[in-house]
């Protein structure tokens, strides 16, 4: 159980193109999903967090203009890389949390991340 | 603000020893305390979690973790090191009682196990 999908796992595209980025809670519902950016060999960095049916909140440094989020449903939340560069190239992970519950309970469940090279 | 800290960036080990990542906290209430696996190219597997109750918390794949308070500590062990635990771990703590949950990631630490 607690399946994470994100999608897609590998882009590669041309400087100046906007990237989709789709993470999915396959069988559980998820109220919060957070976005995070992981350089080599480091730790995972978080972005975001992205409420379902509201605006996201972003972490300070990261721009909200240039990533996009949308939490539309329960089991769906999409990130956008806008114009991208080559310096957006990294590693991008999704999590979710079960909804319900104890809060602090429950873990997160993390996405297999997408690797994104812009040339 | 609440911390986590991995000292080893890698640990070794022989197939079939035991093995221990190390991991201190810095929280300002009750730590809520996590171990997360990454393998190469993929996401975060959760492995256990310290919430409260008994210290020795038992969790996937065989691997246990000790909670200890007094010297903020949450390692992360397993008795008999497999080949196939090579892998990046991470130990996380849960930043703050709201409903965010944001999870605060230590540098990771790179397991390596020898055959």
């Amino acid at each position: 159980g607690a399946v994470v999908s994100q999608h897609p796992s590998w882009v590669i595209c041309k400087s100046g193109t906007s990237v989709k980025i789709e993470c999915r809670s396959l069988d559980f519902q998820a109220t919060t999903m957070f976005w995070y950016r992981q350089f080599p060999k480091q730790s995972l960095m978080l972005m975001a967090t992205s409420n379902e049916g509201s605006k996201a909140t972003y972490e300070q440094g990261v721009e909200k203009d240039k990533f996009l989020i949308n939490h539309a449903s329960l089991t769906l939340s999409t990130l956008t890389v806008t114009s991208a560069h080559p310096e957006d190239s990294s590693f991008y992970i999704c999590s979710a949390r079960p909804q319900g519950g104890l809060i602090g309970n429950q873990p997160q469940h993390f996405g297999d991340g997408t690797r994104l090279s812009i040339l | 603000a609440q911390s986590v800290a991995q000292p080893e960036d890698q640990v070794n080990v022989a197939e079939g020893n035991p093995l221990t990542v190390k991991c201190t906290y810095s929280v300002s209430g009750n730590p809520y305390l996590f171990w997360y696996v990454q393998y190469p190219n993929r996401g975060l597997q959760f492995l256990l979690k310290y919430i409260t109750g008994d210290n020795l918390v038992k969790g996937s794949y065989g691997f246990e973790a000790e909670f200890n308070k007094s010297q903020t500590s949450f390692h992360l062990k397993k008795p008999s090191a497999l080949v196939s635990d090579s892998a990046l771990y991470f130990c996380a703590v849960r930043d703050g009682g709201g409903a965010t949950n944001k999870l605060i990631f230590g540098t990771g630490t790179l397991l390596a196990v020898q055959p």
